[in-house]
């Protein structure tokens, strides 16, 4: 596509269960992250792909906490016995990471809303 | 570690006035700095970057920030605000050889006719 793309766009669940948030980066891009932006904050590092592997999973506050992105494309972050104060927008952005110099911007997604009861 | 101060919670400005948006950031060597805006339900949208080089770069929708090395300041401005400016704005920092993006908590910004 275009640009990234994230689903689904708004989540509600219930305090305790399990959630899966997806994004789909620009075609092309070997580098995916993942942050989160809670109420009145600017987002925070969650964790960033270099294809495959994570290469920097330093933001993820606790094991309940986990992302893949199997083929090097598509993420998909998963919350498992979710709490109430994980209620924020997860963020995804892609980059390619080709050029030299640092010139590697990252290109953000809509978000993903979530809310925990 | 890398951080970031935006100390400027919330501005408000008359259309046409100048804006000037502060950063200061937190790291020993020259970093990445970029300013990001966030509108109602939009993703963040670069609006400028400095790597290295000139210390006054341009970005899109007419502004423009300056690196400062001995203030470790990356202030955004623009000369005369637009009511379509009216959104948040967040100053980021990457360091070189780390792909981690820390941001600032972000300005809002409020335009008056």
């Amino acid at each position: 596509g275009a640009g990234v793309s994230q689903t689904p766009s708004n989540k509600v669940t219930e305090k305790g269960k399990y959630v899966e948030l997806r994004c789909d980066p620009i075609s092309g891009h070997t580098a995916l992250y993942w942050y989160r932006q809670s109420l009145g904050q600017g987002p925070e590092f969650l964790i960033y792909f270099q294809g495959t592997g994570a290469a920097d999973d330093s933001g993820l506050p606790n094991d309940r906490f986990f992302a893949v992105r199997p083929e090097g494309s598509v993420s998909t972050l998963k919350i498992q016995r979710t709490e109430r104060g994980d209620s924020a927008v997860y963020l995804c952005a892609s980059s390619s990471l080709l050029l030299a110099g640092g010139g590697n911007e990252q290109f953000f997604g809509p978000g993903t809303r979530l809310t925990v009861l | 570690a890398q951080s970031v101060t935006q100390p400027d919670i919330h501005i408000t400005v008359s259309e046409g006035a100048s804006l000037e948006l502060r950063c200061n950031y937190s790291y020993g060597a020259t970093p990445y700095l970029f300013w990001y805006v966030q509108s109602p339900g939009q993703g963040l949208q670069l609006l400028l970057k400095y790597f290295s080089g000139d210390t006054l770069v341009q970005g899109i929708k007419g502004f423009e920030a300056e690196f400062k090395r001995s203030q470790s300041s990356f202030n955004l401005r623009k000369p005369s605000v637009h009511w379509s400016d009216a959104a948040e704005y967040f100053c980021a920092v990457r360091t070189g050889g780390y792909q981690k993006v820390t941001f600032g908590t972000g300005t809002k910004l409020q335009v008056i006719p």
